[in-house]
């Protein structure tokens, strides 16, 4: 499809499992954005990759958080030991636009990780 | 650093009637802010931004909102509201010059009564 895919939509993870969520931007898109979406909250910025760069990282709440985008394209959010307070849906959203620019955000529909 | 504020976290309004959601936001200088809505296991979807040209901004499915800046807000609205309007709708906020990350606000949740 044209659209920012993520997978997998849902994950159950037991307490101190490590996951990986995928996500495949829209082909072309410079910009990818991953956020957190706690139940009943707004989307909560993670990280930002300028192609395979990683230029900002600073919304990772902590080391067990890892996000790669080794080719420019597919991304992947790794979280290790996970805990229960990472129990949130996860969004990607990749834009075609650089720095500066008011460039639309395109969203994947998440992927919703329950830790138990 | 950047935020926004949306006053009530659910509105709920009969099918016809005015749709206002209602959008605050905190900066010296005029941002670019965008309305997003979100359908149950649906991701968000763009309904409209502003960047700076007209204050008041027409989106999509009869959304519009208009910037003021002596009040710091964009609120959004629509003049009457069909059953398929119920989601929960997100403002939200980015610097100009900045990466393109977004701010979000809480989001409202809005009802549509038959």
């Amino acid at each position: 499809g044209a659209g920012v895919s993520q997978s997998p939509r849902y994950k159950v993870a037991k307490r101190g499992q490590d996951v990986a969520l995928r996500c495949d931007p829209i082909s072309g898109h410079v910009s990818l954005f991953w956020y957190q979406q706690a139940l009943g909250q707004g989307p909560e910025f993670l990280t930002y990759f300028q192609n395979e760069a990683q230029l900002d990282k600073s919304g990772l709440p902590s080391d067990r958080f890892f996000a790669e985008r080794p080719e420019g394209s597919v991304s992947t959010l790794k979280i290790q030991r996970t805990q229960q307070e990472d129990s949130a849906v996860y969004l990607c959203a990749s834009s075609l636009r650089n720095r500066g620019s008011a460039g639309e955000l395109f969203f994947g529909e998440g992927s919703r990780l329950t830790v138990l | 650093a950047q935020s926004v504020t949306q006053l009530g976290s659910h509105v709920s309004v009969s099918e016809g009637a005015l749709v206002l959601l209602r959008c605050n936001y905190s900066s010296s200088v005029p941002p670019y802010l965008f309305w997003y809505v979100q359908y149950p296991n649906q991701g968000l979807q763009l309904l409209l931004k502003y960047t700076s040209a007209a204050t008041l901004v027409k989106g999509i499915n009869g959304f519009e909102a208009e910037f003021k800046k002596s009040e710091t807000s964009f609120h959004l609205t629509k003049p009457s509201a069909h059953m398929s309007d119920a989601a929960e709708y997100f403002c939200a906020v980015s610097d100009r010059g900045s990466q393109g990350n977004l701010i979000f606000g809480k989001g409202t949740k809005l009802s549509v009564k038959p």
